[in-house]
């Protein structure tokens, strides 16, 4: 199947500086990538859906300013997540879908953010 | 607002036992359902998608689909310890901007 590789796995950051998860298909073209976030004993809450070479969509709640995304090229999407706060610590999961095989989408190994 | 729902177990079952999870939907236009697989800590990983309305084999895995009902289930034959999961039901229109439902835990005790 496809491969999405999701990194850094696991980062802890101070209060206040600014973190950017990497997320990139590795044997397809992802023409566009999600990113989750899920909470402790919560399901994946889609944060904002990223086509190749144009802006960002967010959903209703999350602040585009604080969660920057980039989606510069069809194998590679960044979040950053900016002025971080103990309550950004989450686990963050993309996953991506695009030709050949887009009938389904294939998420990242996620990272454990956690900011102290 | 759109919503699936699960039951959030556990849900505990005898080693080579069936494993029956079930999710409901609320938007009647969804037209592509998901199952994934999520261990502790890890990401998930998808099991079988359906699309249309009745069963879909894969090996141990059934999915099984009710538009009329707003309802999907998977069933895991011959339950193993190592199917001892959460697992999460997707909805969509396709998929993108899939709804996650909470996930049931799943317990297979030897």
């Amino acid at each position: 199947g496809a491969v999405v590789s999701q990194h850094p796995s696991r980062v802890i950051c101070k209060s206040g500086t600014s973190v950017k998860i990497e997320c990139r298909s590795l044997d397809f073209q992802a023409t566009t990538m999600f990113w989750y976030r899920q909470f402790p004993k919560q399901s994946l809450m889609l944060m904002a859906t990223s086509n190749e070479g144009s802006k960002a969509t967010y959903e209703q709640g999350v602040e585009k300013d604080k969660f920057l995304i980039n989606h510069a090229s069809l194998t590679l999407s960044t979040l950053t997540v900016t002025s971080a706060h103990p309550e950004d610590s989450s686990f963050y999961i993309c996953s991506a879908e695009g030709a050949p095989v887009n009938t389904e989408a294939f998420f990242g190994q996620g990272t454990r953010l956690t900011v102290v | 607002q759109k919503e699936v729902e699960q039951n959030s177990g556990p849900l505990s079952v005898p080693e080579g036992a069936i494993a029956s999870l079930n999710c409901t939907y609320s938007d009647r236009g969804s037209q592509s359902f998901f199952w994934y697989r999520q261990y502790s800590g890890k990401s998930p990983e998808l099991i079988m998608f359906i699309y249309s309305n009745g069963d879909k084999e894969d090996g141990r895995f059934t999915a099984q689909l009710n538009k009329a009902s707003q309802y999907v289930s998977l069933l895991i034959r011959d339950s193993q310890p190592s199917d001892s999961a959460t697992y999460l039901c997707a909805v969509g229109e396709n998929t993108d901007k899939l709804i996650f439902g909470t996930g049931t835990r799943l317990q297979v005790f030897p």
